[in-house]
């Protein structure tokens, strides 16, 4: 069984800072590492599908990369706005039926 | 294309009563995921299913609950003589593959116990 970390748990910056948060799980068992945004009262929104060592995905201003043999992956925003205040999830994918092993999240809220 | 398609979207139940939650996956999608959230937890997976097969099933309470995907038809998880326990976001998410593709996912479906 997975066990997925993500932290920090929680995130308070200012309009304009960048920053970025961490999700760890073991490094074997999976093929993909995914990333999702979810917003209050909304579903989950795929980011990223992430399934190369050093892989390196870029949308907007929102990055994130992949170290599968340390089993770590960062995600990380770039000027943030107000409208990124969301909580960010990664789940690791199984190898064999794809189903997906979410962390606890990282809640961010961006001040104007 | 629309997205995937749950209803409803909130559903209240007596204790005892039988819940219902459909799931509509993407056009071109046949593998279906249901994962739950109870109250101040993270997403946790229940049942996988692709047409007319549950594939893996180790996230599911062993009793009160079943989930199918019929030929024709939405993805139904089916909840027997609900509990409070049950109160939760239950989500449904579908793929066109098994692995390697991202999961796209419905907007849930609140079920409250009273």
């Amino acid at each position: 069984i997975l066990n997925v970390e993500q932290s920090p748990q929680s995130l308070h910056v200012q309009e304009g800072d960048s920053t970025n948060f961490t999700c760890s799980f073991p490094s074997s068992n999976f093929y993909a590492l995914h990333w999702y945004r979810w917003e209050t009262a909304k579903s989950p929104e795929a980011l990223f599908v992430m399934t190369l060592n050093g892989d390196e995905k870029k949308k907007g201003r929102i990055s994130a990369t992949l170290n599968t043999k340390e089993g770590y992956s960062y995600l990380y925003i770039k000027g943030s706005q107000p409208e990124d205040s969301a909580t960010y999830l990664c789940a690791p994918g199984d190898s064999n039926t794809g189903k997906l092993i979410f962390g606890q999240g990282t809640t961010l809220q961006v001040k104007p | 294309n629309a997205g995937v398609m749950q209803n409803p979207r909130h559903l209240v139940r007596r204790r005892g009563q039988e819940a219902r939650l459909r799931c509509s996956p993407m056009k071109g999608h046949s593998h279906v995921y249901w994962y739950r959230q109870l109250p101040e937890e993270g997403l946790k997976f229940m049942v996988y299913l692709q047409k007319e097969n549950i594939i893996d099933e180790s996230g599911m309470p062993k009793e009160r609950f079943s989930a199918e995907f019929p030929k024709e038809g939405p993805s139904i998880l089916r909840i027997q003589q609900v509990v409070r326990g049950d109160s939760a976001a239950y989500f449904c998410a579908s793929s066109p593959t098994a692995v390697g593709e991202g999961q796209y996912f419905g907007p849930g479906t609140r079920l409250t116990v009273t």
